[in-house]
């Protein structure tokens, strides 16, 4: 088993829509958690992290459930610019790891 | 502001060529990271160095060599290239310790024919 797993979609969506994506970790030690934004043959971008009790930015909530071992991230009002890919990457001591990555199409 | 520096940008190389990527970041960071990224297998960690003059295998070391080279320095060098390493490699940085995020070069698309 992968320690990041995510579903690699696509996840194609109307502008608009709301979309949700999922990742599973399996290292129950892990302390930190983040999720990035990949363009296609650029580099990842720190999109934000994660907190424990949750956290929102403009369009983007993010959500951590240390039970269920994954973290979610929720983007509404889906724009034709969020279109990319979508890494998580979880930490603690000095490394992270990072899940395979979901790709959002949005379409008109 | 250039943050993460990856040269070169792209390079061919025959295979049992050898070669050195470079990483220098201006950040003052302590940690560097190097990876890479392959189709449908994610970013997977090559080497990283927590701190000047300390070196540590990643998930996939084999076929690589690192030096750490001074605070700002982190290079990669594959002595024997193979096909196989044909990738994306991406180089990272962070002020500390896991918790906090990395910070990504540009990337440097390397094949090996």
């Amino acid at each position: 088993r992968k320690e990041v797993e995510q579903d690699p979609g696509p996840f194609n969506v109307p502008e608009g829509a709301t979309v949700a994506f999922n990742c599973t970790y399996s290292n129950s030690a892990s302390q930190s958690f983040f999720w990035y934004r990949q363009d296609c043959r650029k580099e990842p971008k720190l999109l934000m992290s994660v907190y424990s009790s949750g956290n929102e930015d403009g369009r983007f909530t993010a959500q951590l459930n240390r039970a269920s071992q994954y973290i979610s991230l929720l983007i509404r009002d889906s724009k034709l610019s969020d279109s990319a890919t979508y890494l998580c990457g979880t930490g603690g001591g000095n490394k992270l790891t990072f899940g395979t990555g979901t790709q959002l199409k949005v379409e008109l | 502001n250039a943050g993460v520096t990856q040269t070169p940008k792209f390079q061919v190389l025959k295979t049992g060529q050898s070669m050195t990527l470079q990483c220098a970041q201006d950040m003052n960071h302590n940690s560097m990271y190097w990876y890479r990224q392959d189709p449908g297998m994610g970013l997977r960690l090559i080497y990283y160095s927590a701190s000047e003059g300390t070196t540590d295998k990643g998930e996939v070391p084999n076929g690589y060599n690192v030096s750490r080279l001074n605070k700002r320095e982190f290079s990669l060098r594959l002595e024997s290239a193979a096909p196989s390493q044909t990738s994306v490699y991406f180089c990272a940085s962070i002020e500390g310790g896991g918790a906090q995020p990395q910070h990504f070069g540009d990337g440097t698309r390397l094949s090996i024919l």
